[in-house]
């Protein structure tokens, strides 16, 4: 079946530093969605990407989906203890593959 | 509007038990799934349906049954537990299948022993 890579498995950073997680596909998506979970909580959906090259920001959160909608990013800027968790990628095939394929997740720890 | 909600919130088996995870959304949403989440593994669907009577297999189904004989509930079954499906599962429900996003309710944490 198909397979989203997401990188890096884990990430420590420094309260005010920035963090970056890519979400990587072989094949092309129909969409892409970023999904934040907190210690002991569920995922909770944060935005959607659809269209090649698309930009969308959140306050210090930057998405960015790739021109051949194959790869994707997460950046956020200046990071706070809040941002604390884990933040999956979640791609769209389309078609017969009509579930959302979810990656493994970086997890996100911020030292105060 | 209450969501997705999942009961129990802990739960603790013995090899070879059987039991029920529900799941119930008020949202009207059509597609509702489950997913069990290990550590270092992601969030991996189990089974999943697109409308009431409507139920298929994700990519790990083997020990699990579900039903959906009403919009709003989509119980998850455990026919004869065993210590691999110690997890944690999450109901999830969108709009449509059309990759939609999903609203996950909070979780069933599960031992088996």
């Amino acid at each position: 079946g198909q397979q989203v890579m997401q990188i890096p498995q884990y990430q420590h950073v420094q309260e005010g530093e920035d963090f970056t997680t890519y979400c990587n596909s072989s094949t092309t998506l129909s969409n892409i969605q970023w999904y934040k979970q907190r210690p002991g909580g569920h995922p909770v959906f944060l935005i959607q990407l659809v269209k090649s090259g698309e930009v969308k920001k959140q306050k210090r959160l930057t998405f960015q989906f790739g021109e051949a909608k194959k790869n994707s990013s997460l950046h956020i800027t200046a990071t706070q203890t809040t941002d604390v968790g884990t933040y999956f990628c979640a791609a769209y095939y389309g078609g017969s593959q009509g579930n959302l394929i979810f990656g493994k997740g970086t997890k996100l720890s911020v030292k105060p | 509007n209450a969501g997705v909600t999942q009961t129990p919130k802990f739960q603790v088996l013995k090899t070879g038990q059987s039991m029920t995870l529900q799941c119930a959304q008020d949202m009207n949403h059509e597609y509702m799934s489950w997913y069990r989440q290990d550590p270092g593994m992601g969030l991996r669907l189990i089974h999943y349906s697109v409308g009431a009577g409507i139920t298929d297999q994700g990519e790990v189904p083997n020990g699990y049954n579900v039903s959906r004989s009403t919009t709003e509930d989509f119980p998850l079954r455990l026919l004869s537990a065993a210590p691999s499906q110690t997890s944690v599962y999450f109901c999830a429900s969108s709009i449509d299948r059309v990759g939609s996003p999903l609203h996950f309710g909070n979780g069933t944490r599960l031992t088996v022993t």
